[in-house]
């Protein structure tokens, strides 16, 4: 049972380049979600989708942007990469139909980026 | 809207001690609070969770946490601290939610815990 799965795990980029993280779970999640980790400020939501084909903006959306290709895959997007996106990034899903019981986020492996 | 604050970014026991991670919320509905732990360079994984019932809620490898509303507090405990207990350990909040509205969480910034041989 692969869960969320993420790609790549690594990357290092040079300030202006582009590119997409993906992200795929095969839990039939409804919601799916972009998390960046800092050392000292915990997890900030960039953007997150309720359903196919909806997204929203998060904390700190600014730099980024998503795609909800279908239910299973959302990717995340940098155009022009800057320094103050180094960072570890998260991707989760979760199944949000309303049952006290499934609201629960499960996590991605994560995808280390450093921007020179 | 809704936070939360953990105390101790940095927290040391010596194995077999016990283990008291703190979690305080700030919300003004009635709060979903959670624990996730972070093994080194991976995801975070579900510890416990608090939605409604009973206060005392028990999670995986032995931990526990207690919703106290009138404290605004939802500290994490273990009687005694295994080595692989170590890891970074997370505080998160949401609010109740109906009608299959998305569970957005708002994480604490996360306390590390080391444990000595």
């Amino acid at each position: 049972n692969a869960g969320v799965t993420q790609t790549p795990k690594f990357q290092v980029l040079k300030t202006g380049q582009s590119m997409t993280l993906q992200c795929a779970q095969d839990m039939n999640h409804n919601s799916m979600y972009w998390y960046r980790q800092d050392p000292g400020m915990g997890l900030r939501l960039i953007y997150y989708s309720a359903s196919e084909g909806t997204t929203d903006k998060g904390e700190v959306p600014n730099g980024y942007n998503v795609s909800r290709l279908n239910k299973r895959e959302f990717s995340l997007r940098l155009e022009s990469a800057a320094p103050s996106q180094t960072s570890v990034y998260f991707c989760a899903s979760s199944e949000d139909e309303g049952l006290l019981a499934k609201n629960i986020q499960y996590f991605g492996a994560g995808t280390r980026l450093s921007v020179l | 809207a809704q936070s939360v604050t953990q105390l101790g970014s940095h927290v040391s026991v010596s194995e077999g001690a016990l283990v008291l991670l703190r979690c305080n919320y700030s919300s003004s509905v009635p709060p979903y609070l959670f624990w996730y732990v972070q093994y080194p360079n991976q995801g975070l994984q579900l510890l416990l969770k608090y939605t409604t019932g009973a206060t005392l809620v028990k999670g995986i490898n032995g931990f526990e946490a207690e919703f106290k509303k009138s404290e605004t507090s939802f500290h994490l405990t273990k009687p005694s601290a295994h080595m692989s207990d170590a890891a970074e350990y997370f505080c998160a909040v949401s609010a109740a939610l109906y009608g299959g509205a998305t569970n957005k969480l708002i994480f604490g910034t996360g306390t590390l815990l080391a444990v000595q041989p």
